[in-house]
């Protein structure tokens, strides 16, 4: 498709169990963010892979989430041992721009995310 | 963590009226600021990408303003319809990988 591609929609899972999230950006965007938000809070910032680059993780909330982008393209987020704080609206976006050497000033093209419900 | 402020929080105006809302931001490292627009059900969507202080940006009937020096933005809505109805988030980027959102401002057109 044209945009960003994210799955499951929507995901209800019980406390304990791992979840994945998968995000498919547009094709040949190099810059890849995940995020999310939580009931009446602001975008979180999670993780941002760019190109070949080691990503900055810096703002995973614990070690029990993860993320990988396989051959520079899709994204998986995976939770493990979900606890019910970890409910929120994951959202992937993509950008043609990365880093690079200079500031990525390219706008962001944002997924429908996953809604994630920790029970 | 950077704190970019957006306010009001939330806002209910009627059909046709002109609107305005505010994103404040640090004013120092200042690289860009970028508005989106987040309707229910849908994906964020970017408006405007602005880097020069004194930037004014329109498209149809929104348009942005920014102010680096001191640090925010002005976004206006003129003749404000339902389907301007939406969240809308501004972001502050100091580094090319860091995008720093407000909370956003919920915008409810009554028709």
């Amino acid at each position: 498709g044209a945009g960003v591609s994210q799955s499951p929609s929507n995901k209800v899972t019980e406390k304990g169990k791992d979840v994945e999230l998968r995000c498919d950006p547009i094709s040949g965007h190099t810059a890849l963010y995940w995020y999310r938000q939580s009931l009446g809070q602001g975008l979180e910032f999670l993780i941002y892979f760019q190109g070949n680059s080691a990503p900055d993780k810096s703002g995973l909330p614990s070690d029990r989430f993860s993320a990988e982008r396989t051959g520079g393209s899709v994204s998986t987020l995976t939770i493990q041992r979900t606890q019910q704080e970890d409910s929120a609206v994951y959202l992937c976006a993509s950008s043609l721009r990365g880093v690079g050497g200079g500031a990525n000033t390219g706008e962001l093209f944002f997924g429908e995310g996953s809604r994630l419900t920790v029970l | 963590i950077l704190n970019v402020e957006q306010s009001p929080q939330s806002l209910h105006v009627q059909e046709g009226d002109s609107t305005n809302f505010t994103c404040s931001f640090p004013s120092s490292n200042f690289y860009a600021l970028h508005w989106y627009r987040w309707e229910t059900a849908k994906s964020p969507e970017a408006l405007f990408v602005m880097t020069l202080n004194g930037d004014e940006k329109k498209k149809g009937r929104i348009s942005a303003t920014l102010n680096t020096k001191e640090g925010y933005s002005y976004l206006y809505i003129k003749g404000s319809q339902p389907e301007d109805s939406a969240t809308y988030l501004c972001a502050f980027i100091i580094t090319g990988n860091q995008f720093y959102f407000g909370t956003g401002t919920s915008l409810t057109v009554i028709p």
